[in-house]
């Protein structure tokens, strides 16, 4: 199975402040990445797929971008209701596998 | 818009089989993949599996042993088993569908309708 990491695992950040997410996979995906939102107690949402394109409803704010291995996430200037945890996921292989998650909070 | 709702009881003993129920409204089941996921408590996303309307199934080989998807055009749901469980097995499971997007000539999926989700908790 193709594994995904996550950097960093958890990050404090302040509204309006520019956040960068990054994940790595064990080998090239192409541009076969899709980011997801996970709120407390709630389903993952979708933001991001392809690497790179954003999902119907989701704020320009969130822009994603990398191929290959290495794939980033980045929050133009942060929000209050974008405090959550992140996952990435790789589509590449049909035995999808997610990231370990990047929990964002207040600082 | 379409919604998804898991169904199924919250309570399993080790050893017997968990069964889950995904009923999907305001839209037809036909032409899409549909996936289950689970979450244990305070952890990350595993993907279970996913099957086709028509019946094709994929299976994270993980769980492979153990896991049965099936779904039922008729009553627009679709189901999970997950035979002889463990404490290990307690979680939140998520059904949800996928999304395949043509980009520059190639596939991309992902899933973008997902239902609330349903605790399952495995103990005598």
């Amino acid at each position: 199975d193709i594994q995904m990491t996550q950097s960093p695992s958890s990050l404090s950040a302040s509204v309006g402040d520019r956040v960068t997410i990054t994940c790595r996979a064990s080998q090239s995906i192409s541009s076969y990445l899709n980011w997801y939102q996970q709120k407390p107690g709630k389903a993952p949402k979708l933001l991001i797929y392809a690497a790179s394109s954003l999902q119907s409803g989701v704020p320009s704010r969130f822009s994603g971008s990398g191929s290959g291995t290495d794939f980033t996430l980045t929050i133009s200037s942060l929000q209050p209701e974008d405090f959550a945890t992140y996952y990435c996921q790789q589509s590449y292989s049909t035995r999808a596998t997610f990231g370990p998650g990047t929990k964002v909070d207040i600082k | 818009q379409v919604q998804l709702q898991e169904s199924g009881p919250g309570l399993v003993k080790p050893s017997e089989t968990l069964s889950l129920t995904c009923t999907v409204s305001g839209g037809s089941i036909s032409s899409y993949y549909w996936s289950w996921i689970r979450q244990p408590p305070g952890k990350g996303l595993e993907w279970i599996g996913y099957i086709y309307y028509s019946g094709s199934t994929n299976y994270n080989p993980s769980l492979k042993s153990r896991v049965t998807i099936s779904v039922d055009t008729s009553k627009n749901q679709f189901s999970l088993k997950l035979s002889s469980v463990t404490a290990a097995d307690t979680a939140v499971y998520y059904c949800a569908r996928i999304k395949l997007a043509a980009l520059g000539g190639y596939y991309y999926y992902g899933m973008d309708v997902w239902g609330q989700g349903t605790t399952v908790t495995v103990s005598s």
